[in-house]
């Protein structure tokens, strides 16, 4: 059965403060490793897809990384407007399975 | 990536009472949308598949009497929850799948349902 597990749970950090979330999965025959970001009350934001190990995106302070069990999310000089849950989602065969997601909280 | 619009925004029902919940992607033609359901502080979870002009597929565990999902249109699916009791009050989500090899998911906004 396909797995994400996400770590921290919540994480707080300062203004400024660089972190890393981290993502680990299993998942037989990985078709996509997808990463959302979640404001309260609201429906998931897309922000990157990662189809194979090795392979790294990026967009604005937020950059995604990739290995053959887990995926990194690092938040490099947040920002308080970066103050969301961040969720990852692996699909195997046509489905997505997400993790619980780490909230994140940036104070100014 | 894709527009996707939901409605209503929230809706509070008395139990017993059936609700039904739009799910519209504004900007292409989509003939497969997805149902999730979230629960406080949770993951969210795949309900169904809903396929333009055919049956929708129900995963484990998801009763299909109770949740009612149409996909008349290339545009619009429908989830209809009937009979609804409080332990149905949930945060649902539908989504749209396109993207470089067509399966990044774009969600609606969601729909907050209380069943009182």
């Amino acid at each position: 059965e396909d797995q994400v597990t996400q770590s921290p749970e919540a994480l707080r950090l300062q203004e400024g403060e660089s972190s890393s979330l981290n993502c680990s999965y299993t998942v037989s025959g990985l078709r996509g490793l997808f990463w959302y970001r979640q404001d309260p009350g609201k429906g998931p934001e897309f922000l990157f897809t990662l189809y194979s190990a090795g392979e790294e995106k990026e967009k604005e302070r937020l950059k995604a990384t990739l290995t053959k069990k887990e995926s990194f999310l690092h938040i490099t000089a947040p920002k308080p407007e970066d103050s969301a849950t961040y969720l990852c989602a692996v699909e195997g065969f046509q489905k997505l399975v997400f993790g619980t997601g780490t909230r994140l909280l940036v104070s100014p | 990536g894709a527009v996707v619009s939901q409605h209503p925004s929230w809706v509070i029902c008395k139990s017993g009472t059936s609700v039904k919940i739009e799910c519209r992607s504004l900007d292409f033609q989509a003939t497969t949308m997805f149902w999730y359901r979230q629960f406080p502080k949770q993951s969210l979870m795949l309900m169904a598949t809903s396929n333009e002009g055919s049956k929708a597929t129900y995963e484990q565990g998801v009763e299909k009497d109770k949740f009612l999902i149409n996909h008349a249109s290339l545009t619009l699916s429908t989830l209809t929850v009937t009979s609804a009791h409080p332990e149905d009050s949930s945060f649902y989500i539908c989504s749209t799948h396109r993207g470089f090899r067509g399966n990044e998911q774009f969600f609606g906004p969601g729909t907050r349902l209380t069943v009182l």
